[in-house]
């Protein structure tokens, strides 16, 4: 079946940090791949996706490449913010076809001053 | 733009009581998904429907059913409620007809079981 690894958090960072949130997955066909925004209490807003080979989706000074060759969707971003602080879930799913999300762990980014 | 749509935002309920929610896609959309999460945990896949048929299934038990009606929006229902049922219940909508099908999330669902 599919599956999304995350690299392991909390991800703690000063503030105008660079960020890298490591994303690989398993998948049986040719996936959609997204990131996923978690704020405390809130619920999960679509971060940024991407739905072909080297597509590169970004949003809000966050980016991530989709690399077919190494199955890998990292999330980047140059100079984070204390308001980014949350937790980040990279998914897949298919286009096409009513199909779920399957997601990582999360990873927890925290932002100090 | 207009989101997803659940209620009730939070709910208490006593072991063995039944439990409703429920989920208003966005307009035009034509599927919804239903998942479950735990603290510190990632969502997990309930149930999800198509132009209101189940079209999937994941781990979801027995107890728990769910429908979508002409109108699109869907319903939960949650019976003999147990204490491990205290989670986060999100609903989340897509266009998979002529879309990509990426998927919108409600504000989700906090269900404490007491």
């Amino acid at each position: 079946g599919d599956s999304v690894t995350q690299m392991e958090g909390p991800v703690t960072l000063s503030e105008e940090a660079f960020l890298t949130i490591n994303c690989t997955y398993t998948a049986t066909g040719y996936p959609s791949l997204f990131w996923y925004v978690q704020y405390p209490g809130e619920g999960l807003q679509l971060l940024l996706k991407a739905t072909k080979a080297d597509d590169k989706g970004s949003n809000k000074g966050f980016e991530a490449t989709y690399r077919k060759e190494t199955t890998s969707f990292h999330l980047e971003k140059g100079s984070v913010q204390v308001s980014d602080s949350a937790v980040y879930f990279c998914a897949l799913t298919y286009t096409g076809t009513a199909s779920k999300l399957t997601f990582g762990t999360g990873t927890r980014l925290q932002v100090t001053l | 733009a207009a989101g997803v749509i659940q209620s009730p935002r939070h709910l208490i309920k006593e072991k063995r009581e039944t439990a409703t929610l429920k989920c208003y896609p966005i307009p035009r959309h034509d599927t919804v998904y239903w998942y479950q999460q735990g603290p510190g945990q990632d969502p997990q896949f309930l149930i999800s429907f198509y132009e209101k048929m189940q079209s999937d299934k994941g781990s979801i038990p027995d107890r728990f059913s769910a429908q979508q009606f002409s109108d699109y929006h869907s319903e939960l229902n949650m019976s003999s409620l147990e204490l491990g049922d205290s989670a986060l219940y999100f609903c989340a909508s897509s266009l998979v007809a002529g879309g990509t099908n990426e998927q919108y999330f409600g504000p989700g669902t906090r269900l404490t079981v007491t």
